[in-house]
């Protein structure tokens, strides 16, 4: 069945620094691709999206590119404050599983002032 | 901010005792869904609608019945509570097709 595969936290970072949060995924079909995020105390939030090989989904500095050569869908931002510490969770959707989501466990990322 | 409004948004109850949890939407979406939050077991569907008195199980749906009576209102009871079920319960929704889902603000249950 499908999966997701993140990398495991937590990330601890300086603020100002580069973030990578890696993201592979398995599918029988032509999934979408999400990512969200969790602040501490909070719900989950939609950060961003795509829908089709090479789209790439922004939002708040954060971006990601749908890899279907790699499977993949990393998140990155280019220079990360204090305010981003949360949970990212990776996830997918196909119409083959009726678009239910399937998660990834969440990485955790801190960063430091 | 999607309009989804969890009811109550804390709880601590005794063993044994029903409880019931509320997701109330704005959004006239199709889809609704019930998860759970526990720390190293992610973010687990419990039951999900796809339309009034259309409902279906998740991965961990025992202990658990729901009801959709109104487009606007999905229901999580827990017939007899348990200690394994405290948990961070959050609700989400989805508009048809391929679209992502948007989650409630979640309700915080201890059970004693």
């Amino acid at each position: 069945g499908d999966s997701v595969t993140q990398m495991e936290g937590p990330v601890t970072l300086s603020e100002e620094a580069f973030l990578t949060i890696n993201c592979t995924y398995t599918a029988t079909g032509y999934p979408s691709l999400f990512w969200y995020v969790q602040y501490p105390g909070e719900g989950l939030q939609l950060l961003l999206k795509a829908t089709k090989a090479d789209d790439k989904g922004s939002n708040k500095g954060f971006e990601a590119t749908y890899r279907k050569e790699t499977t993949s869908f990393h998140l990155e931002k280019g220079s990360v404050q204090v305010s981003d510490s949360a949970v990212y969770f990776c996830a997918l959707s196909d119409r083959d599983s009726n678009y239910q989501l399937i998660w990834g466990a969440g990485t955790k990322l801190i960063i430091k002032p | 901010d999607a309009g989804i409004t969890q009811s109550p948004r804390h709880k601590v109850t005794e063993t044994g005792t029903p409880v019931t949890l509320r997701c109330h939407q704005t959004e006239n979406h199709r889809y609704m869904y019930w998860y759970r939050q526990d720390p190293g077991h992610g973010l687990r569907l419990i039951h999900y609608s796809y339309g009034v008195k259309d409902t279906d199980k998740g991965e961990v749906s025992d202990g658990y019945s729901v009801s959709r009576s109104k487009t606007e209102d999905f229901l999580l009871t827990l017939e007899s509570a348990t200690s394994s079920q405290t948990s961070v319960y959050f609700c989400a929704i989805r508009d048809s097709g391929n679209q992502p889902q948007h989650f409630g603000d979640g309700t915080r249950l201890s059970i004693l």
